[in-house]
């Protein structure tokens, strides 16, 4: 497609619920990143793909989050036992070269609401 | 990845000029200045990028200081589109690949 899309687009998941966000980047591009947003903040860095490899999952709060990318395209953050300090928007970004020289595409992100 | 410092609001007149500044006195000298704006509920958007010389594209133009410790953004003739959290952000092309965003500039155009 022509930019990165992200499902669901919403998603309200009970207290200790787990959920799955989905990242589809643009076809080819080598670098995916997941930020996370709170409301009124910019968003933070959870984790980083370098094709297949997460080579940085510095940012991820807790054991709680996981992600993967096993073929180095579609992306997949899962958030176990979720928690109400979860709730916020999850954004996905990807770029062609692998420093993000000519800056990141992001989708439109997921927002989780945890109730 | 050097820190910068943005004032939280901004208004301007449609169809006038819009100039966000940025501080970053602490840049080093591989380090790149970042643009990207939010428009609501939507994601990060690139605009501009530079390192020291002044940048011009379709979007914007960049301005930036010979000491390279400040930078203005400048949008030549502001729409109501242009309303959005914009981001100031500095970072080397090595290494570190993330963006570091800090709260941005709300930048409201009025009517």
């Amino acid at each position: 497609g022509a930019g990165v899309s992200q499902s669901p687009r919403y998603k309200v998941a009970k207290r200790g619920q787990d959920v799955a966000l989905r990242c589809d980047p643009i076809s080819g591009h080598v670098s995916l990143f997941w930020y996370q947003q709170a409301l009124g903040q910019g968003p933070e860095f959870l984790t980083y793909f370098q094709n297949e490899a997460q080579l940085d999952k510095s940012g991820l709060p807790s054991d709680r989050f996981f992600a993967e990318r096993p073929e180095g395209s579609v992306s997949t953050l899962k958030i176990q036992r979720t928690q109400q300090e979860d709730s916020a928007v999850y954004l996905c970004a990807s770029s062609l070269a692998g420093t993000g020289v000519y800056g990141y595409t992001f989708g439109s992100g997921t927002r989780l609401t945890v109730v | 990845d050097a820190k910068t410092t943005q004032p939280p609001s901004m208004d301007c007149a449609e169809g006038r000029a819009a100039n966000l500044p940025c501080n970053h006195s602490t840049i080093s000298g591989n380090e790149y200045v970042y643009w990207y704006r939010q428009i609501h509920s939507q994601g990060p958007q690139y605009i501009i990028h530079g390192l020291k010389n002044n940048e011009t594209n379709e979007m914007a133009s960049l301005i930036i200081t010979e000491d390279r410790k400040s930078s203005t953004l400048i949008l030549p003739h502001a729409t109501l589109r242009d309303t959005a959290v914009y981001y100031c952000i500095v970072r080397s092309h090595f290494g570190n690949e993330k963006l570091t965003f800090g709260t941005g500039t709300r930048l409201t155009i009025i009517p």
